[in-house]
């Protein structure tokens, strides 16, 4: 099956940095790819819908100037959580659409703010 | 909107028995997709079974079977010959038209041994 690579997989950060995650599919092109969110023992949300060469679409409640979504290239897109805070640590995934009903995921990524 | 409902949070079952996790959900689009997902502890998102809505054979991938009821819609999975690395949180997924993919709140399945 298709691959989608996330990195880092876990990053520690303090308090009000900036932090980067990757979502690259591998061996395929991706014109659409997903950002969800999980908490501890919950299900995943979805935070956002990345486009190659537009705008990210964001789901309601989720803070565009906060998690930035660039997706400038079709096997790259990737999520900045911006002026990063406690409450923003969280494990992130991606998806990638391959095809019309068909999305593989990466494998997370754990961020936690100090 | 669409929600999907999973009622059951943790199951257990015995080795080499069968298991059945029940997933409802609510949609009034006719063409759509649903899914059963794995997630271990590394929590990488695993894909079990795949269906799609205008398919009415049931799909199947090895030991595990899905019932798609679509009129009822309720889209059970069935592990049969349950193993210990079948132990994982499970969830039900709906993908509409738009590609946007609605988890269940997920069951977690105990295999004993």
């Amino acid at each position: 099956g298709a691959v989608v690579s996330q990195h880092p997989s876990w990053v520690i950060c303090k308090s009000g940095t900036s932090v980067k995650i990757e979502c690259r599919s591998l061996d395929f092109q991706a014109t659409t790819m997903f950002w969800y969110r999980q908490f501890p023992k919950q299900s995943l949300m979805l935070m956002a819908t990345s486009n190659e060469g537009s705008k990210a679409t964001y789901e309601q409640g989720v803070e565009k100037d906060k998690f930035l979504i660039n997706h400038a290239s079709l096997t790259l897109s990737t999520l900045t959580v911006t002026s990063a805070h406690p409450e923003d640590s969280s494990f992130y995934i991606c998806s990638a659409r391959v095809q019309p009903g068909e999305l593989f995921f990466g494998e997370g990524s754990r961020l936690t703010v100090l | 909107a669409q929600t999907v409902t999973q009622s059951q949070p943790e199951m257990s079952v015995q080795e080499a028995e069968t298991v059945t996790l029940s997933c409802t959900y609510d949609t009034s689009e006719s063409d759509y997709y649903l899914f059963w997902y794995k997630q271990p502890p590394s929590r990488q998102m695993i894909l079990v079974i795949r269906q799609e809505a205008y398919k009415q054979q049931n799909a199947t991938e090895n030991r595990f079977s899905v019932n798609f009821q679509k009129a009822a819609k309720s889209f059970s999975l069935k592990i049969s010959d349950s193993q210990l690395g079948d132990a994982a949180m499970y969830f039900c997924a709906y993908l509409n038209r738009d590609d946007k993919i609605i988890f269940g709140k997920g069951t977690r399945l105990h295999i004993l041994p």
